[in-house]
Formats: structure tokens, sequence, C-alpha cells
């Protein structure tokens, strides 16, 4: 089964309120992890980051929290916008030669 | 800079036909990963190649299978396809440092009829 895992299939929320993506891993082995944006018809877009010795990291707009206890990963977005609009997807890194693994992906949904 | 690129970008297929599926990667990096992703559904890994070699494949069944060039361009081929092979199929390249970032490309849209 997988080991990374979207706690919510559709999150959806008002336009310029600050969104929240969760993630779940199980993999305590895994030392890096990538959120994606995947807008309809086209390929996962890389958004942001975070290595395991660290837990938060922070972009444009987008921050992402590492909680190694509990093994939770999460993503927030700021003042969202209607062009955030896309399937977000959470991936583990567990090094070696098994690549990443992805979650399901969470439909956020932007709210006018 | 110029992204991974992927072509087709939709195709149409019967039955038990095959198929081979292209990706360019960015300038310089030198692994390429294969992903299939069906409808409404994550990402399931399905191939990687680095420097030339396969380093290491998914839970996909044999009939699934490519090969990376000397300029780090990649094919997949599908054969003997299968309804359930419909899905949009996804290339990714990264440098092959740590952290092993990947970037995608747009994929292909794949139809089996």
């Amino acid at each position: 089964g997988e080991s990374v895992g979207l706690h919510l299939p559709t999150l959806s929320v008002q336009e310029g309120d600050n969104s929240i993506i969760n993630c779940a891993y199980s993999n305590s082995a895994s030392d890096y992890f990538i959120w994606y944006k995947q807008e309809s018809g086209k390929g996962p877009q890389f958004i942001i980051d975070i290595r395991s010795n660290m837990d938060k990291r922070q972009g444009q707009r987008v921050t992402v929290l590492l909680n190694k206890t509990v093994k939770h990963l999460s993503l927030q977005i700021a003042a969202t916008q209607p062009g955030d609009s896309a399937v977000y997807f959470c991936a583990e890194n567990m090094g070696g030669a098994d690549g990443l693994t992805f979650g399901k992906g969470t439909h956020l949904i932007i709210q006018p | 800079e110029a992204g991974v690129t992927q072509s087709p970008t939709h195709l149409i297929k019967t039955r038990g036909q095959q198929v081979t599926l292209r990706c360019s990667p960015i300038s310089g990096h030198t692994s390429v990963y294969w992903y299939q992703q069906a409808l409404g559904l994550g990402l399931q890994f399905l191939l990687w190649y680095d420097e030339g070699e396969e380093r290491n494949r998914g839970n996909f069944p044999p009939r699934f299978s490519g090969r990376q060039f000397p300029n780090y361009s990649s094919e997949l081929n599908v054969n003997a396809l299968e309804l359930e092979d419909s899905a949009l199929y996804l290339c990714a390249s990264s440098s092959g440092g740590l952290p092993d970032t990947q970037y995608f490309g747009p994929g292909t849209r794949l139809t089996v009829l």
C-alpha cells in the first residue's frame, strides 16, 4: 500500500483565506518531501520541498511544515487565489532506487 | 530554460496494439522517471533511468518497458495494450543529485479503446 496519504480528498476555501493541506507518511526513513501542484490536464508542478532535518520552510505564499514525531506534513497557502485551484500531492523520497512515493492528492477548490 | 517535454500530447489506441511515448529531460538532467496516473488517482511509479541504465521499476508487468538514450531522452513502450492502460503518462527528470527533486513534463494522455 501507499506510505503517503492525504487526509481530505477535497478542500474548499474562500478566496483570500488561508489553505492548509495535510499529508501523513508512514516511513520514518523518508528524508525528503515535496509538494506538487497539478492543474487539470497538466503535469505536476514543483511547489516547495523540505528535508527531514528541517521542520519548516517558506516560499512565496506557501509554507511547508514537517512534524517527524507524528509523521505529518502540511502545506499552507496564504491568501488563496483562484489560480491556486488544483490537486495538490505530497511526495516522499525514501532514498535509494525507490523514487518518489505520491499520495492520491487533495483537490483544492477556491470559492469566490 | 526549457522544461521536460513529452510527445505526443494525446494518443488513441486499441486493445492489443503497441505504443511508444517519448520524453526529453531538462538540459543537464541525467535521470528520467516515468509515472502512470489513471483518471482521478495518484501517480504510480513505473520506471527510473539514469545514465542510460534502468535503475528501478515499479509494480508493472513486463509489457511496460523503456530505454534511455545517450542524450538522456527516454522512451516508454507499452505492448499488448489493455483498456486499463488508459491514463496520463508522466515523465520527470532530475539531476541525480541530493535531494533528488523531480520536475515533470505535461504528460501524454493515452486512451485505449
